[in-house]
């Protein structure tokens, strides 16, 4: 198993600019999750879901868009990046609510 | 929506010390209270949970009690170790949603 994978690692943008962060999971798990991390502030949840074809909103959802289409995927979507989005983001999946959550290794993105 | 504040936010110990980190939630629903060790560079690690119907649970050096009534609960690192040092976060779990995160502890521990 590879358990949670990320891509890219790394990645600059600049302002306006848009791209997709790709999460995906192995271990067939139903609920995945998008968390932000800024120092000092723990992690923030940005989205998660709860099976395929079911998203939601977390703590700070404001710039990002996510769809589930598959049980292994859930991509994140920046639609026009901005400075306060340079974080490092973490996707994460788990069984089901309550349980342990499988973290990836993270992808730091700098906006300039 | 649930609030977990966690202390200290640095903690220094000499190798062999015990190290204790604190959080307090706010939400009486939580029910499940992980403990995630993240080390520099990867991503959050679970090393040890507590479920709102046990009092404490132990894991070799690891152990966490949890006081519902006070809505607060603790890691203890028995023994330290160089190789326990690292940023540790705590969370709660209300069941509805994802996880919410205390801000962090970096616990150094010096040889």
């Amino acid at each position: 198993n590879a358990g949670v994978t990320q891509t890219p690692k790394f990645q600059v943008l600049k302002t306006g600019q848009s791209m997709t962060l790709q999460c995906a999971q192995d271990m067939n798990h139903e609920y995945m999750s998008w968390y932000r991390q800024d120092p000092g502030m723990g992690l923030r949840l940005i989205h998660y879901s709860v099976g395929a074809g079911i998203t939601d909103q977390g703590e700070v959802p404001n710039g990002y868009n996510v769809s589930r289409s598959t049980t292994e995927d859930f991509p994140l979507r920046l639609l026009s990046a901005a400075p306060s989005q340079t974080s490092v983001y973490f996707c994460a999946s788990s069984y089901g609510s309550g349980g342990e959550q499988f973290f990836g290794p993270g992808t730091r993105l700098t906006v300039l | 929506g649930e609030n977990v504040e966690q202390h200290p936010s640095t903690l220094s110990v000499q190798e062999g010390d015990s190290a204790v980190i604190k959080c307090t939630y706010s939400d009486s629903a939580s029910n499940y209270f992980p403990w995630y060790k993240q080390e520099l560079g990867k991503g959050p690690q679970l090393i040890i949970d507590i479920r709102s119907n046990v009092g404490e649970k132990k894991d070799q050096r690891i152990a966490v009690t949890l006081n519902k009534t006070a809505k607060h609960f603790s890691l203890h690192i028995t023994e330290t170790q160089p190789e326990d040092s690292a940023v540790y976060f705590c969370a709660a779990d209300t069941g509805r949603r994802a996880l919410t995160f205390g801000s962090g502890t970096r616990l150094q521990v010096q040889p």
